[in-house]
This record gives structure tokens, C-alpha cells and sequence, in this order.
């Protein structure tokens, strides 16, 4: 089957500006997570979604970051405005119904300048 | 507060060792225990999960234990090959409902000839 689909793989944009990532997770998986993982640190869960359903958003800075999952497939993790620190590797999953494996992508490696 | 801690020292062994990591927790009643591994610009990849009620869990060269009373998870990884050189990520999730993992830092393994 194929992987988890992210892109862009690279993103260097200046500070203030907004930056959008964009994820497709492998065919049958309903359940979806954004990650925010930075440099010697493990992931850390942003938003989990269940279908088109937000299910636990706690971890989201809400007040820069929206995500939205429509019709239950593909996901987009917006950023507006970026800061420094949000410069890191954001990393998208998906997990079966009833399965507690898993599937990640490749990440979307952000620079904020 | 709850913490996950793993040696954030890289482990170098040698070829055909065998390679022990470590995963401590405090805070945490873990429903079960999940260990990735970790390439570099790579998205993690799950390898072995263990539950609250189980102590050893096997898969070909790979063994994980989990002991709750001393709140720890031991990953090794017997006959070890240079391809096994990555970063090994625990992660827990006390729900019990794969709804929410936390990752500890990472320990980074290098096998060398």
C-alpha cells in the first residue's frame, strides 16, 4: 500500500508570513495526527483527527495554527503568522480503525528566517 | 509532572552485539508501550507494542519488555548490524484507546564493523 503523502518535503519562508502543509494518509486509515517535531526532540501531537472530526485539539497554539480535514481524507496544517520557534519538522500520521500502529510520512521540514 | 526519559547519549556497539535501550516514565499509567525507529529525514516506524499485562513481546532479532513497577521499558535488538544504526523512539499512551501517544527524546544507536 502506499505511505503517508506530505508535502512539501522543504519550506524556508521569513517570520510573519503564512505557510500551509499538506497531507494525504494511506487509503482506509480514519484516523489522522499532526505532529510538531523539533531538533533531539520526540513528536508532539498537535491534532488528532477521526474522519473530518477534530477530535483533541489541546495542543494546538490556536491563535497561529488551524488544520482542517475535509471530507475525511486529505488534511492541511496552516500556520499564519510563522515565528522562529516554529521552525521544526512537521510530521503527519494515520492509524487504522482499532489499530494502535501508526503510519507516519516524510515530514515537512520548516525554516523560519 | 509526567516525564519519559531515554538515554539522550548515542549508544555505539559493535557489529553482532547485542544493543539494549532504555525507556523510564514517571506519572504515567501506561495502557500500553510502543517503540519506533527513526532515520534521519525520515518519519518514525513503528516496530513493537506491548501492553500493561504483558512482560516480553518478541519479533524476529527485536525484544521489548515492560516492567511496571519499575516503570521501565527495555528495546533490544540481538546480532545487531550496521542497518540497525538509527534513533529508537519510545512512546506511551495511558488512554488505552491509541488515541493519544507521548514520545520520549530518542536514543540514538550506531553499530559499527
Amino acid at each position: 500500500e502506499a505511505g503517508v503523502v506530505q508535502s512539501p518535503r522543504y519550506k524556508i519562508i521569513e517570520k510573519k508570513q503564512p505557510v500551509a502543509f499538506w497531507c494525504n494518509p494511506i487509503s482506509g486509515h480514519n484516523t489522522l495526527y499532526w505532529y510538531r517535531q523539533n531538533l533531539g526532540q520526540g513528536p508532539e501531537l498537535l491534532i488528532r483527527y477521526e474522519n473530518e472530526e477534530a477530535v483533541d485539539d489541546s495542543q494546538l497554539p490556536k491563535d497561529r495554527f488551524s488544520a482542517e480535514r475535509l471530507k475525511g481524507v486529505d488534511s492541511t496544517l496552516k500556520i499564519q503568522p510563522a515565528e522562529l520557534g516554529d521552525s521544526a519538522v512537521y510530521l503527519c500520521a494515520s492509524s487504522r480503525p482499532d489499530n494502535y500502529e501508526q503510519y507516519f510520512g516524510p515530514g515537512t521540514r520548516l525554516t523560519v528566517t | 509532572s509526567q516525564k519519559i526519559e531515554q538515554n539522550s547519549e548515542a549508544l555505539n556497539i559493535q557489529e553482532g552485539k547485542t544493543a539494549t535501550l532504555t525507556c523510564n516514565y514517571t506519572n504515567y499509567s501506561p495502557a500500553y508501550l510502543q517503540w519506533y525507529r527513526q532515520d534521519p529525514g525520515r518519519g518514525p516506524v513503528f516496530l513493537l507494542l506491548i501492553r500493561e499485562n504483558e512482560k516480553e513481546k518478541r519479533k524476529e532479532r527485536l525484544k521489548v519488555t515492560f516492567d511496571t513497577t519499575l516503570k521501565q521499558s527495555l528495546f533490544h535488538i540481538t546480532a545487531s548490524q550496521p542497518a540497525d544504526s538509527a534513533t529508537y523512539l519510545c512512546a506511551l499512551d495511558d488512554t488505552g484507546t491509541a488515541s493519544k501517544l507521548t514520545f520520549g527524546t530518542g536514543t540514538r544507536l550506531q553499530v559499527t564493523l
